[in-house]
């Protein structure tokens, strides 16, 4: 069970925004940096967002990611067919002897 | 081009040990500071992390499947592998492995960039 609450759907029209949240807690989100993972349907994971707001290599502008104390979030702007996907975020928790987290994940769909 | 690619048996017995290999080409596992990680997604739920080696060979793992993980590191194949004991069918997945950058003197980690396809395993008499 995921200490990284996301929401499990969100949804919008090609050229719209879209937020994702991630909710965590002091021993994770809120210590630790935030990382973004894609994963196309039948595809590995793919690095989007590291140390919470930097775009890993040739990831598009269009994607960013922020942090607020213990809860971060992913925007995607001028959304795209090619965007639907799943997203998590992820982080290190720090409680006992540690263990890297993630998301529960959020479908995102293109309507 | 740095490639990762999982190998290993797509069907594992109840009660036995499920094994791994991860094989990087394109690069040596012993070269710079990285973590070297395994990432399962079982079928209709969302990824969990379940354990890294890094270069050095100090290791970490879920603290949910702790006992029963072994990450190790073979530099003389350019491999790290994974041991998951007393599999049941809740260890049906999807394995992945995965690289991330570390930087020592800054603490700075990048995040997982280069991943593999990923490996069906089933756990099932």
């Amino acid at each position: 069970q995921s200490v990284l609450t996301q929401p499990p759907s969100a949804s919008g029209t090609p050229g719209q925004r879209v937020t994702i949240s991630c909710s965590g807690s002091s021993s994770n989100i809120g210590n630790n940096y935030v990382y973004w993972y894609q994963q196309l349907p039948g595809t590995a994971p793919k690095l989007l967002i590291y140390r919470n707001n930097q775009r890993a290599s040739g990831v598009p502008d269009r994607f960013s990611g922020s942090k607020s104390g213990t809860s971060a979030s992913l925007a995607i702007s001028g959304l795209r067919s090619e965007d639907e996907a799943d997203y998590y975020c992820a982080a290190w928790d720090d409680s006992l002897s540690g263990s890297y987290v993630f998301g529960t994940g959020t479908k995102v769909t293109v309507l | 081009q740095v490639q990762l690619q999982e190998s290993g048996p797509g069907l594992v017995k109840p009660s036995q040990t499920l094994s791994l290999t991860c094989t990087l080409s394109g690069g040596s596992i012993s070269s710079g500071s990285y973590f070297w990680s395994w990432i399962r997604l079982p079928a209709g739920k969302g990824l969990e992390w379940i354990g890294r080696i890094y270069t050095t060979g100090s290791t970490n793992s879920n603290r949910s499947l702790k006992s029963r993980v072994t990450i190790s590191l073979d530099t003389s194949k350019n491999q790290f592998s994974l041991k998951l004991t007393s599999v049941t069918a809740a260890d049906t997945a999807v394995y992945y492995c995965a690289r991330s950058e570390y930087t020592p003197s800054s603490g700075y980690h990048y995040g997982m960039d280069v991943w593999g396809q990923g490996t069906t395993v089933t756990v099932s008499s």
